[in-house]
């Protein structure tokens, strides 16, 4: 099975950075998903990582560490339209499933 | 390109009810995952199907079951509804469903059970 933590909620200024982690213990690890959800709206996908290392994509970078376990997602030059949930999603080998964490809400203050 | 499409929006059911939830995949897309979101947590896997197969379950009772189409679309059924069924119903395709293949929600269907 898996087991996916990531903190409950985090604040942050508007134009400034927040670092969301994510920790996992997984049997069948092949990836790891990062997804943004505004309130009553579907999750979008936002990142993937099954390679050790950063990937980056505009004002969103993700990191993942296989040998740790352990994945953040940095969001930079926050803007208002930022704040929502985002949530952590582990990638089963043999399952084909993704298995979610709780979610991480976000909250910009002007 | 139309995304994942979801039918209800909304569905208000009693204790004891069955409920069936529909979702039409991103065109080329041949497989389909339902998830169960309750408010404050993240979603739970149900069902993967790829090419009309039930590929993956989930920790959820026989009550719940789905199929899928030859057009990939798929239904997802719930019989005997629980209060604890009320829940937020998400679809997700993929190309193949393979676990590198990135899934893309649909909008989802809010089961409210009185």
């Amino acid at each position: 099975g898996q087991n996916i933590d990531q903190p409950t909620e985090m604040t942050a200024t508007e134009g400034a950075i927040v670092q969301i982690n994510c920790t996992y213990q997984t049997s069948g690890f092949n990836g790891l998903f990062w997804y943004q959800q505004h309130a009553g709206e579907a999750p979008t996908f936002l990142s993937y990582n099954v390679l050790d290392g950063l990937e980056e994509k505009g004002r969103f970078s993700s990191f993942l560490s296989r040998s740790k376990g352990y994945s953040y997602l940095l969001l930079k030059e926050l803007q208002m339209k930022d704040s929502a949930s985002y949530l952590c999603a582990v990638s089963d080998l043999v399952d084909y499933k993704l298995s979610f964490g709780a979610g991480t809400t976000v909250t910009v203050r002007a | 390109d139309a995304g994942v499409t979801q039918s209800p929006t909304h569905l208000i059911k009693t204790r004891g009810q069955q409920v069936t939830l529909r979702c039409s995949p991103i065109s080329g897309h041949k497989s389909v995952s339902w998830y169960q979101q309750v408010l404050g947590q993240g979603p739970q896997f149900i069902f993967q199907y790829y090419e009309k197969e039930e590929r993956g379950r989930g920790n959820f009772p026989d009550r719940f079951s789905a199929r899928q189409f030859p057009n990939y679309s798929s239904e997802l059924n719930v019989n005997a509804l629980l209060l604890g069924d009320s829940a937020l119903y998400l679809c997700a395709s993929s190309l193949v469903g393979q676990s590198t293949d990135t899934q893309y929600f649909g909008p989802g269907t809010r089961l409210t059970v009185l």
